[in-house]
């Protein structure tokens, strides 16, 4: 049984640029959540994905945007990408009806030149 | 904006000796979850303790909760090398909404 997978596991930009970061939730999962994760700090919810909208959002500007396909896979789209934007994504998936635990993939590792 | 602080931010111990974290948080939760991480990769889920109960053990774990001061404890007994990590306490809000927030965890090193 896989678990999360996320890709790619790296990524270098520069300034103004555009990313796209993919992740497929662990199987049986129905749910998909974003994470920032700055060096040093803990991870920081962007937003939580469920029937292919967008349920919940933290607190982090329009540039960040998601989508969730029919099969639960999801992606998160940074543009205008800002040299703060440099951080480590964190997808984790869930099952809405029994999951309240939340399964992390090994993350994207993203740095903004 | 971090929900909560762990405390200590890091802790070096020696194999064998046991390790407590502790964990403040600052609204009402539904429940509170430690992960650990290691060396900047992905989180892995190590235990869950709802807003009723008071503690809960897995193996060598043993969480406690106390939701009057909101703070949380993890005790990690007879360390390993192995255990050397990130710790973070996570908490869910009782409003039903399932996004995470994470304290800014506690760097464990455990000496062989």
């Amino acid at each position: 049984d896989a678990g999360v997978t996320q890709s790619p596991t790296h990524l270098i930009k520069t300034r103004g640029q555009q990313v796209t970061l993919r992740c497929s939730p662990k199987s049986g999962h129905d749910t998909v959540s974003w994470y920032q994760q700055a060096l040093g700090q803990g991870p920081q919810f962007i937003f939580q994905y469920y029937e292919e909208e967008e349920r919940q959002r933290g607190n982090f500007p329009d540039r960040f945007s998601g989508h969730q396909f029919p099969n639960y896979s999801s992606e998160l789209n940074v543009n205008a990408l800002l040299l703060g934007d440099s951080a480590l994504y964190l997808c984790a998936s869930s099952w809405d009806r029994g999951g309240e635990t939340q399964y992390f993939g090994p993350g994207t590792r993203l740095l903004v030149l | 904006s971090q929900q909560g602080e762990e405390d200590p931010q890091a802790l070096s111990i020696q194999e064998g000796e046991n390790a407590t974290m502790n964990c403040s948080y600052k609204t009402s939760i539904n429940n509170l979850q430690w992960y650990r991480q290691n060396s900047g990769r992905g989180l892995v889920h190590l235990i869950l303790i709802r807003s009723n109960e008071r503690e809960k053990h897995s193996g060598r774990l043993r969480v406690t909760l106390d939701t009057s001061k909101k703070s949380s404890s993890l005790l990690i007994t007879a360390s390993r090398a192995a255990d050397t990590a990130s710790y973070f306490c996570a908490t869910s809000q009782n409003t039903g909404r399932r996004a995470l927030t994470f304290g800014s965890g506690t760097r464990l090193q455990v000496q062989p």
